[in-house]
């Protein structure tokens, strides 16, 4: 089963920020929190992922919180490209089946004109 | 253009049938993945590879075979599939299953429909 909780659905203003939440506050030490998204009927993208600290690339940041049991994922400039179900997930970093990406439901982003 | 690339990307099958779907990955990657997603279901890991080795089934029926010839191909062989199999399925490449954390690549993906 997933081990992180999602908000179903969340819309967002194109332009605005996309704040996506996610809680997982039974986080080990070792594992990281990494987000994907699905864009419908395509394979998952991967987005970023981070372990302690705050992270940023070009498609988006990543806010950890101190006690690592809640994250937030931040698109700056959302746009209609950006509707998505979006997955927070996870996992150690290292393999076998505690490495693996369990996928939960996510958060259905919709970016409205 | 995530450099995994899926064949076919859409296929129609019956129950007696025989197929197999194929994913090539372009980016140097050793392990390889086999995803299903159903309709209004989560992803579900089907198979892991690394380095050729399977490291990995997810307690998949015996319909569904795996093959890994070499690091960049990977191939899922289908016979006597069952309505019930008709989904989504990707695969995924990441540069090593066994030490991280590496990020996974998706293809596609290919609709199967077994009728």
């Amino acid at each position: 089963d997933a081990k992180t909780t999602q908000p179903p659905s969340m819309d967002c203003a194109e332009g605005r920020a996309a704040n996506l939440p996610c809680n997982h506050s039974t986080i080990s030490g070792n594992e990281y929190v990494y987000w994907y998204r699905q864009i419908h009927s395509q394979g998952p993208q991967y987005i970023i992922h981070g372990l302690k600290n705050n992270e940023t690339n070009e498609m988006a940041s990543l806010i950890i919180t101190e006690d690592r049991k809640s994250s937030t994922l931040i698109l700056p400039h959302a746009t209609l490209r950006d509707t998505a179900v979006y997955y927070c997930i996870v996992r150690v970093g290292w393999g076998g089946s505690q490495g693996n990406l369990i996928f939960g439901k996510g958060t259905k982003l919709s970016v409205k004109p | 253009e995530t450099g995994v690339t899926q064949t076919p990307r859409h296929l129609v099958m019956g129950m007696t049938n025989k197929k197999s779907l194929k994913c090539e990955q372009h980016l140097g990657h050793n392990a390889m993945y086999w995803y299903k997603q159903s309709a209004k279901k989560p992803l579900e890991l089907m198979f892991v590879y690394n380095f050729k080795e399977q490291t990995e089934n997810n307690s998949v029926p015996s319909r569904f075979s795996p093959e890994c010839p070499n690091s960049s191909h990977l191939f899922l062989h289908l016979h006597t599939l069952q309505p019930e199999d008709s989904a989504l399925y990707l695969c995924a490449s990441s540069q090593d299953e066994g030490r991280g954390p590496y990020e996974q690549y998706f293809g596609p993906g290919t609709r199967l429909t077994v009728t």
